[in-house]
């Protein structure tokens, strides 16, 4: 079953405005990782927040991490037209093999020219 | 070289039929993964591979088979394959670096399987 849910489901932003999606996650993790997928296309890994961090950037992304509500959010700056694809937040839950990923449900961001 | 390589892109093929799928990495990663991805779903992991050992089997049904024939190479064989098996499969390796250890997977491009 997928540990993660991620909100929305689906965001459609003009070029150039921010884009914020959120992840909830249910067990106790090391870490947090964003993906983004686009479409038909094999996954690519953005960034990965330990659990002992609040708060990382990476380009125009920044990613936070709240285990004490078990959420963590990725907000794109700047946003661009190739930015358009799904994102998947990802958690190997601390009591397992750190090699099993759960993904979450996943949100569609279309950034529009 | 930080690729993870897939073949065949596509494959269509009858619920009779055998094939295999191909994924090859040399990034040195010793953890293998296959996962399956309906549309508009998430990617669901399969099988994982450490040491070329089995090490995770997700209870996929028999008629999936995968195999690792050494550090680069993981095969998924597909045999009497039902239409609801159609899916992209996508390929993923990373380091092992245990519990405390972040463990990014890098994917290949997947292939798209349409079981007729």
């Amino acid at each position: 079953s997928q540990q993660g849910e991620e909100d929305p489901q689906a965001l459609s932003i003009q070029e150039g405005e921010n884009a914020t999606m959120n992840c909830s996650y249910k067990t106790s993790i090391n870490n947090l990782q964003w993906y983004r997928q686009n479409s038909g296309r094999g996954l690519v890994h953005l960034i990965l927040i330990r659990s002992n961090e609040r708060e990382k950037h990476s380009g125009r992304l920044r990613v936070t991490l709240d285990t004490s509500k078990k959420s963590s959010s990725l907000l794109i700056t700047a946003s661009r037209a190739a930015d358009t694809a799904s994102y998947f937040c990802a958690t190997p839950p601390r009591e397992t093999s750190g090699s099993r990923l759960t993904f979450g449900e996943g949100t569609q961001l279309t950034v529009n020219p | 070289d930080t690729e993870v390589t897939q073949t065949p892109k596509h494959l269509v093929m009858g619920m009779t039929n055998k094939k295999s799928l191909k994924c090859e990495q040399h990034m040195g990663h010793r953890a293998m993964y296959w996962y399956k991805q309906k549309a508009k779903k998430p990617p669901e992991l399969m099988f994982v591979y450490s040491y070329e050992k089995l090490s995770i089997n997700e209870s996929v049904p028999s008629r999936f088979s995968p195999e690792c024939p050494n550090s680069s190479l993981l095969n998924l064989h597909l045999h009497a394959l039902q239409p609801e098996d159609s899916a992209l499969y996508l390929c993923a390796s990373s380091r092992l670096l245990g519990l405390a250890g972040g463990n990014e997977q890098y994917f290949g491009p997947g292939t798209r399987l349409t079981v007729t």
